[in-house]
């Protein structure tokens, strides 16, 4: 248990749905994250909220909309995904964005798109 | 670009030593994670390196040379629950977290 968790745990969704991502986190930390992770490639970030301020977009398509109601929760929303979209979709945490700050995975959305 | 560059795979046997390395650009580096992540789990967190030398924690070492941008990280007496992928990270000035692809490890009897 690594105290952020993920629902859920697998997807499967046309290119016409809309569906939700959620994450949540019971460490209280004040930064969370979004990462892409696809088979033989790095893991991608894809958002940063610090202080539910979002503080990176690396250059995600708008496709994907993050959501941070509150330092504890995190929402990714699709709409109109691409087959390429397809991959895990991890979630982290961290006390705040100060660089060596160790970063607390959730187990991750496996997202196919059909 | 900020590169991390680590091995595919490699293999090893129980109770055998392995290291995996790690090279990274040096320009604007703050600091080097490894992370273990085994199959359709989250990653989890080994080490964290920012001045140069050898890091013991138990049977896992990591090691960093910031003038030569290259890391390593040191498993000793492998055991089978090892077989994960590893993953190597680095945050520079941007406080961003850049990985490797990880090298995935499979340990054998």
């Amino acid at each position: 248990e690594t105290g952020v968790t993920q629902t859920p745990r697998h997807l499967v969704m046309g290119m016409t749905n809309k569906k939700s991502l959620k994450c949540e986190q019971h460490l209280g930390h004040n930064a969370m994250y979004w990462y892409k992770q696809s088979a033989k490639k790095p893991l991608e970030l894809m958002f940063v909220y610090n202080f539910k301020e979002q503080t990176e977009n690396n250059s995600v398509p708008s496709r994907f909309s993050p959501e941070c109601p509150n330092s504890s929760h995190l929402f990714l929303h699709l709409h109109t995904l691409q087959p390429e979209d397809s991959a895990l979709y991890l979630c982290a945490s961290s006390q705040d964005r100060t660089s060596g700050n160790e970063q607390y995975f959730g187990p991750g959305t496996r997202l196919t798109v059909t | 670009g900020q590169n991390i560059d680590q091995p595919t795979e490699m293999t090893a046997t129980e109770g055998a030593i392995v290291q995996i390395n790690c090279t990274y650009q040096t320009s604007g580096f703050n600091g080097l994670f490894w992370y273990q992540q085994h199959a359709g789990e989250a990653p989890t967190f080994l080490s964290y390196n920012v001045l140069d030398g050898l890091e013991e924690k138990g049977r896992f070492s990591s090691f960093l040379s910031r003038s030569k941008g290259y890391s390593y990280l040191l498993l000793k007496e492998l055991q089978m629950k090892d077989s994960a992928s590893y993953l190597c990270a680095v945050t520079y000035n941007t406080d961003k977290l850049i990985f490797g692809t990880g090298t995935r490890l499979q340990v054998f009897p």
